[in-house]
């Protein structure tokens, strides 16, 4: 199936630094999505953009949804060993009057080290 | 309040066997979709439902079927078995069909054939 390009793979940071991620398609989207998951969990939403252009923050994370409807980037200030995780970004096709299910990115693996 | 509740948590079957996934979606929501995760990958989408009724469907073979039942509770089928269908089955809701709302995902099923 279908799936965004999402990068990097994977990040090993050190507790305290900033970190980038994101996520691009050759589709435009009408709605993009960034989710957390933990081993054994499922995907938590972290943030949901709506609208082209839209800057949307959410403690110290903060994600754009970009003006080209193909891509959107999240970013981590000041990280913490709890952020250690697999970020998922996903996207709804701008087709399917509104029935598709989202288009999940392959994720990025964060890994802090102390 | 109860998220979305699946079960069971984890499950072994053997090829060829039939399998059922249950869905317990947030009380309120009306809309569930289903998702394939394959290890180290991205949720794949496979089915939506909403009001009962099939809204969507991802890029599965027919062995896969799901139902919506009138409390908005859903359940997975998966008929003859192969070993590429182990992977975790996510389950999540959302409040609205067209899914401008984000989903809320459930803990998953994992699924073993062998």
């Amino acid at each position: 199936g279908q799936q965004l390009n999402q990068s990097p793979q994977s990040m090993f940071i050190q507790e305290g630094e900033d970190v980038s991620m994101n996520c691009t398609s050759s589709s435009i989207f009408n709605t993009w999505l960034w989710y957390k998951q933990e081993p054994g969990e499922g995907p938590v939403l972290l943030i949901a953009l709506y609208k082209a252009g839209e800057l949307t923050s959410n403690g110290r994370l903060t994600a754009q949804f970009g003006i080209t409807r193909k891509d959107s980037f999240l970013n981590i200030s000041a990280s913490i060993p709890s952020d250690v995780g697999i970020y998922f970004c996903a996207g709804r096709p701008t087709s399917g009057g509104g029935a598709d299910g989202l288009t999940f990115g392959k994720g990025t693996h964060l890994i802090i080290q102390p | 309040d109860a998220g979305v509740t699946q079960s069971p948590t984890h499950l072994i079957k053997t090829r060829g066997q039939q399998v059922t996934l249950r869905c317990s979606p947030i009380s309120g929501h009306k809309s569930v979709s289903w998702y394939q995760q394959v290890l180290g990958q991205g949720p794949q989408f496979i089915f939506q439902y909403y009001e009962k009724e099939e809204r969507g469907r991802g890029n599965f073979p027919d062995r896969f079927s799901a139902r919506q039942f009138p409390n908005y509770s859903s359940e997975l089928n998966v008929n003859a078995l192969l070993l590429g269908d182990s992977a975790l089955y996510l389950c999540a809701s959302s409040l609205v069909g067209n899914q401008n709302y984000g989903y809320t995902f459930g803990s998953g099923t994992r699924l073993t054939v062998v």
